[in-house]
């Protein structure tokens, strides 16, 4: 069975930083890409960032782009978003995903971690 | 960036009817690469459907998704109890991947 927990979220200032973790099991992590997906609170889903099952791809929305790192360590099964300069607008639920091999949707979810940017 | 509109924003039904749900996107989504998420509260969305048509594994098979191009659309033929929560659709044949503002489909 695939399992995703997030981890890592909490309350941060402006301009801080944060690093989520989302541990996974249940199939050969190294061979899927995974994303990053978030939820403001109320909101719809957006999609935040993807890697590839290797590590040697990176993607970002340009909402976060140059300040949220995406990475993985395939040893650990372990899926990683560093962010910096956290905003307001960074407040959400981060949900790490599976990248479907049928194409950059998601397949399967974690439960999320809330994110909230407050002084 | 291809932007997804869902409507309508919330469609109120009874159990055992069926419910229609629309999604236009402002242009053509290649290869017809749209796929629909349920969500309920508080919890993470669940893959209903990919390709446009495709149902997902374990998903009942009263609920389908059919469209082309710009307009697709997600039916669910008798509308179960657990079936009341938040839709989105999902277009992922260009860069960004975008998701649409969602429609919610409430008890009657």
């Amino acid at each position: 069975e695939v399992q995703l927990v997030e981890s890592g979220g909490g309350l941060v200032q402006p301009g801080g930083s944060l690093r989520l973790s989302c541990a996974a099991s249940g199939f050969i992590f190294s061979s899927y890409a995974m994303s990053w997906v978030r939820q403001a609170p109320g909101k719809g889903l957006e999609w935040v960032s993807t890697i590839s099952g290797s590590g040697g791809g990176t993607y970002y929305a340009d909402s976060v782009k140059g300040r949220f790192t995406t990475s993985r360590d395939n040893s650990k099964h372990a899926l990683y978003l560093q962010m910096n300069s956290l905003r307001a607008e960074d407040t959400a639920a981060y949900y790490c995903a599976t990248v479907s091999t049928s194409g950059y949707l998601f397949d399967q979810w974690g439960q999320g971690t809330l994110v909230t940017v407050s002084s | 960036e291809i932007v997804l509109t869902q409507s309508p924003g919330t469609l109120s039904l009874s159990p055992g009817e069926r419910a229609t749900l629309s999604c236009r996107a402002s242009q053509s989504v290649s290869g017809s690469y749209l796929a629909w998420y349920q969500q309920k509260p508080g919890q993470a969305p669940r893959l209903l459907i990919y390709g446009a048509s495709n149902t997902a594994t374990g998903i009942p098979d009263r609920f389908s998704g059919s469209g082309s191009g710009t307009d697709f659309t997600l039916t669910i033929r008798r509308l179960e109890p657990e079936d009341f929560a938040v839709y989105y659709c999902q277009q992922y044949g260009n860069s960004p991947l975008t998701f649409g503002g969602g429609t919610k489909v409430e008890i009657k």
